[in-house]
Order: structure tokens, then sequence, then C-alpha cells
């Protein structure tokens, strides 16, 4: 069983589409993340939620809407998608410390 | 903010070498050190952490130390094997965080050659 499961894993859409990107986890664990690693693989932290509730949004733009219906799921839908949104989307959650990552979603934009 | 900045960007070592791996942080209410092992096409997978209240730790050919006062930890790799070629993350969390976010470096991108 996959402890943290993404999907899809390969998106290629079109500027102005608006997409979803589906995590779940099945560790029990209370709090899930959300990270974008761009072309040069730096990890940057895009949005925590604890038991459903949101504690971080970094400064992403409203385009971004995560929605967490349980504790075991955390999506991201992304609203009139940019070429700058090109990425993988990590999704990750914890139970105190370490993390543990999904596979991630390679998010293509032409 | 926390900000963590990791050396070097890239490592390329002969099997059988040490590798090392350097990280510096700011903030000095940073109290838990994780190390990230991320291979092609895969999310970051934890290899080894350490607190702040211990300055060294130790998993087979890995280890990890931390230096408090110089705000500086690093990743040591013993006896690498050609499966050791990976990116890897350093990262630090502060300890008052609510949410867990953690800060990572830049990643080292490591290569042993056989």
């Amino acid at each position: 069983d996959t402890a943290v499961s993404q999907t899809p894993k390969y998106l290629v859409t079109q500027m102005g589409n608006d997409k979803s990107i589906k995590c779940e986890q099945n560790l029990g664990h209370d709090t899930m993340y959300w990270y974008k690693q761009d072309s040069k693989k730096f990890l940057k932290i895009m949005f925590s939620y604890n038991n459903k509730e949101l504690i971080i949004n970094e400064t992403v733009p409203n385009r971004f809407s995560p929605k967490s219906p349980d504790k075991a799921h955390l999506n991201l839908h992304i609203n009139s998608l940019e070429l700058g949104d090109s990425a993988v989307y990590f999704c990750a959650s914890s139970q105190g410390h370490g993390y543990t990552f999904g596979s991630g979603t390679r998010l293509t934009v032409v | 903010g926390e900000n963590v900045e990791q050396h070097p960007s890239t490592l390329s070592v002969q099997e059988g070498d040490s590798a090392v791996i350097k990280c510096t942080y700011s903030d000095s209410a940073s109290n838990y050190f994780p190390w990230y092992k991320q291979e092609l096409g895969k999310g970051p997978q934890l290899i080894i952490d350490i607190r702040s209240n211990v300055g060294e730790k130790k998993d087979q050919r890995i280890a990890v130390t931390l230096n408090k006062t110089a705000k500086h930890f690093s990743l040591h790799i013993t006896e690498t094997q050609p499966e050791d070629s990976a990116v890897y993350f350093c990262a630090a969390k502060l300890q008052y965080n609510q949410g867990g976010k953690l800060i990572f470096g830049q990643g080292t991108e490591l290569s042993v050659k056989p």
C-alpha cells in the first residue's frame, strides 16, 4: 500500500485551463502539505493543513485553492493555469517531525 | 524567517569514497534537522534526522553532525555506492512552528562513479 498517493502523475494542459491534483495518505497523520519543486529542484511549501484546517498559506496566488475533505485527503485545484505554474507538485504528510512525501505530479502548462 | 543554505550544489565521487554535504541555518530556534534523498522521478525520502539536543547520529553508512553554536549541520556518507547517486536535501524546522513547516536547502546532486 502506498503511504502517500497522488494522482495524476503527469498532467499536460493548456494555459488558462483549470486542473486538480488529488492526494491521499493512509498513515493516519494529522498534517498534510503541498510543496512545489521548480526546475532547479528547489522545494518550497505552499500549504499546510492540520486536521482539515488550513495552517499555512505561503503567499500562493489565489488561483491555487487547496481543499481537505477529511484529514486523509488534501487536494489542490488550480484555476487559469499559467506557464510559470509548470513544476512538480508534491503532497506530504507528517505526525510530529518527519515527512512522508508522495511521488509527485509533474504539471506542464503549454 | 528561517533560511537554509546547502553546499555544494553538485558533488561527484568515486565509488568507495566518502561524500560530505553541508548546510547552515539562520534561526537559532530551529530544533529539528532532517535529510532527504530524492531519486529520479520519485518524491524525497527521509534518510536520517537529528534533533538539536544531539550532536551526532549514525545509521550504517550515513551520519549527521550538528553544531548548534555555528548553526551548521552536515551529512556524511561513507563507502559510497552507485545507488547513492541522487539529489540530497537538508531541511530545518523551527521549535515553535505551527503547521510543521520544513525549510529546505537548495539540494545537492550526488554522483557516484563506479
